[in-house]
């Protein structure tokens, strides 16, 4: 079975530009989730997807951050415009249907992107 | 937000050393998981405690959820050049996967 995969593995963009990172879960993965890490600080939740729908947005850390996930398969997490806080690693999650907790639904994550806004 | 303070930040040690890293809260947790994550990857599922006093083996790692849940330990025994990479806690918390800042483990064969 394939993992998560997401694209770019690295994007470096100016302040100003727009950026698409996209996430392919696990076939059959109704719970796709977003996190990042800025560096320097730990894992923080942004948003999570049940299929097609926003389940939980409150990580979302202002409304330059768009997620979609049309058709419940890949998502994408569109930042526009990008400011130099945004610089991180955001990683994609994926888990089976079910209440998301590891011992029912273990999260399988990517390796995420590598952000560098200058 | 319940924080997640794990210890040491930083630990770098010689093949064959034993070793111990926290993950502590001022809050009961129904649960907590230990990921590994290396460069370049993301983290991956190591263990999910979930009974106080609770103890897990995966080879030569143990780990060990506090009798009152507010606290677990990694412990590596006959650290491997293999087990370097950044040890994370993380507990559930109202849908979402609340995360220590992480121990990055180094061994020196």
């Amino acid at each position: 079975e394939a993992g998560v995969t997401q694209f770019p593995s690295h994007s470096v963009i100016e302040k100003g530009q727009t950026v698409t990172l996209r996430c392919d879960p696990i076939s059959g993965h109704d719970n796709l989730y977003w996190y990042r890490r800025v560096m320097g600080k730990e894992i923080k939740f942004l948003l999570h997807f049940v299929k097609e729908s926003k389940q939980d947005e409150s990580g979302m850390p202002n409304n330059r951050f768009l997620a979609e996930r049309t058709g419940g398969t890949y998502s994408t997490l569109k930042v526009q415009p990008a400011e130099l806080e945004d610089s991180g690693v955001y990683f994609c999650a994926s888990s089976h249907r079910g209440v998301p907790s590891s011992y029912n639904s273990p999260l399988h994550f990517g390796n995420g992107t590598r952000l560098t806004v200058t | 937000t319940q924080l997640l303070e794990q210890s040491p930040q930083f630990l770098s040690i010689q093949e064959g050393e034993n070793l111990t890293v926290y993950c502590n809260s001022s809050s009961v947790f129904s649960s907590l998981q230990w990921y590994r994550q290396e460069p370049g990857e993301g983290p991956v599922l190591l263990v999910t405690v979930v009974t106080g006093g609770e103890v897990k083996k995966l080879k030569r790692l143990t780990f060990q959820f506090g009798d009152a849940r507010k606290d677990s330990s990694l412990h590596i025994t006959a650290a491997q050049p293999g087990d370097t990479g950044l040890y994370l806690c993380a507990r559930w918390a109202r849908g979402q996967l609340i995360w220590g800042a992480g121990t990055k483990l180094i061994i020196k064969p």
